[in-house]
């Protein structure tokens, strides 16, 4: 079945540790976005990608990175100065960016910072 | 984009039919209304959009004002399954473009 997945579903780190969040997609969508959730709170953006090899931050990036070297793949670095990385990240995509018809979300990576 | 004004919650019984406002007053004309929801835990997923025109499909209605301030979402026999946040995001299309979730109204379908 088409679709996006992540991985992990769940996952654990020490401060400190730069952490990867994988999202893989099969829809043959050229754009894919990262969502941060926090408990109560809606989704925030933290980068998106229109087309490999180009990303652009969304509203809150600082303390993560991404890359996008293949269409179906967009992952998600935590990186040691996020200042409280532990919530819910949402993964992505759409046929075109924003052109027309909406988003396909995966099923999320809750990142614990222990 | 435009910004969305969501009660915070609301409840119907199960059976019947749950209407979900949405006030966007300073909507723009090129700017879409789109609904999501999110069940616990899960990823949103996509429910309907419109520009003006009233919008029918599988999940839901969408009834959009004639001065498209406000809209409202209908899920006509709401189940227990339809328990969820419901987003209301307004966005105009381009590349420069983001879709913005807010807090959302969390609806709770009783049995």
């Amino acid at each position: 079945d088409g679709g996006i997945t992540q991985s992990p579903k769940y996952l654990f780190r020490k401060e400190g540790q730069n952490v990867t969040l994988s999202c893989e997609q099969n829809l043959n969508h050229d754009a894919m976005y990262w969502y941060r959730q926090d408990p109560g709170q809606g989704l925030r953006l933290i980068y998106y990608s229109q087309i490999v090899n180009d990303f652009q931050k969304g509203d809150i990036a600082e303390g993560y990175s991404v890359s996008r070297e293949k269409k179906e793949s967009f992952p998600l670095t935590v990186t040691s100065a996020q200042k409280n990385p532990t919530a819910f990240y949402l993964c992505a995509s759409s046929p075109r960016h924003l052109i027309a018809g909406e988003l396909f979300f995966g099923e999320g990576s809750r990142l614990t910072v222990l | 984009d435009a910004k969305t004004t969501q009660p915070p919650s609301m409840d119907c019984a199960e059976g019947r039919a749950a209407n979900l406002p949405c006030n966007h007053s300073t909507i723009s004309g090129n700017e879409y209304v789109y609904w999501y929801r999110q069940i616990h835990s899960q990823g949103p997923q996509y429910i309907i959009h419109g520009l003006k025109n009233n919008e029918t499909n599988e999940m839901a209605s969408l009834i959009i004002t004639e001065d498209r301030k406000s809209s409202t979402l209908i899920l006509p026999h709401a189940t227990l399954r339809d328990t969820a946040v419901y987003y209301c995001i307004v966005r105009a299309l381009g590349a420069n473009s983001k879709l913005t979730f807010g807090k959302g109204i969390t609806l709770s379908v009783r049995p």
